[in-house]
């Protein structure tokens, strides 16, 4: 079956270090998104990606960034992490048809402790 | 911009009966979709229910319905013959229509923790 999957689970790391989060899906999905969710805000969009090659920022970029390389997957690097970024964070993806069943899938969550 | 507001942090309701979540939402477009999903404690996300804004006609999916008033922008979800498996948060979302940057991605509310009393 096809899926959405995210490594690691949880990962706490200090602040300043780069920090890398997986996000690998076999839906062959064009679309692809990556999310944090923090208390009081519901998920807030950081990056997303149409295609191959394609990234653009969201919402709360600052500090992140992704590159996408291939249809699968579409890491996200926190450059220099801080305590800000203490978060969850959630990879989606979704086909292109840009109808009301283009239904975004999610992974299952990374949480992310910056000390 | 569009905003998406959920103004009920928390609810609760006995097994059985049935609870309405709250959810609006500002934009200027005419075109979109709005979406329900589903977060129990296992933090996955589950679509519960979605609606097609030229649609008239309320989206029912099983014991989830939902109440959606354009003119108000207003978008609230029902519960009906709660269980205990529904308790989780709930999360209102906005996706626009319209092609270009705005393609494809959700637009969240804050959230609402449903507790089911047994």
């Amino acid at each position: 079956d096809a899926e959405i999957t995210q490594s690691p689970r949880h990962k706490i790391t200090e602040t300043g270090r780069q920090v890398t989060l997986a996000c690998h899906q076999t839906w062959n999905h064009n679309n692809m998104f990556w999310y944090r969710q923090d208390l009081g805000h519901g998920l807030r969009l950081i990056h997303y990606s149409y295609g191959v090659q394609d990234t653009n920022k969201g919402e709360v970029s600052d500090g992140y960034s992704v590159s996408r390389s291939n249809t699968e997957d579409l890491p996200l690097t926190l450059e220099s992490a801080a305590s800000s970024q203490t978060s969850v964070y959630f990879c989606a993806s979704s086909e292109s048809s840009g109808g009301a069943r283009d239904t975004q899938y999610f992974g299952p969550g990374t949480r992310l402790t910056v000390l | 911009a569009q905003t998406v507001t959920q103004s009920q942090p928390e609810m609760s309701v006995q097994e059985a009966e049935t609870v309405t979540l709250s959810c609006t939402y500002d934009t200027s477009e005419s075109d979109y979709y709005l979406f329900w999903y589903k977060q129990p404690p296992s933090r996955q996300m589950i679509l519960v229910i979605r609606q097609e804004a030229y649609k008239q006609q309320n989206a029912t999916e099983n014991r989830f319905s939902v109440n959606f008033q354009k003119a108000a922008k207003s978008f609230s979800l029902k519960i009906s013959d709660s269980q205990l498996g529904d308790a989780a948060m709930y999360f209102c979302a906005y996706r626009s229509a319209a092609g270009g940057t705005s393609y494809g991605k959700l637009t969240f509310g804050q959230g609402t923790i449903l507790t089911v009393h047994p």
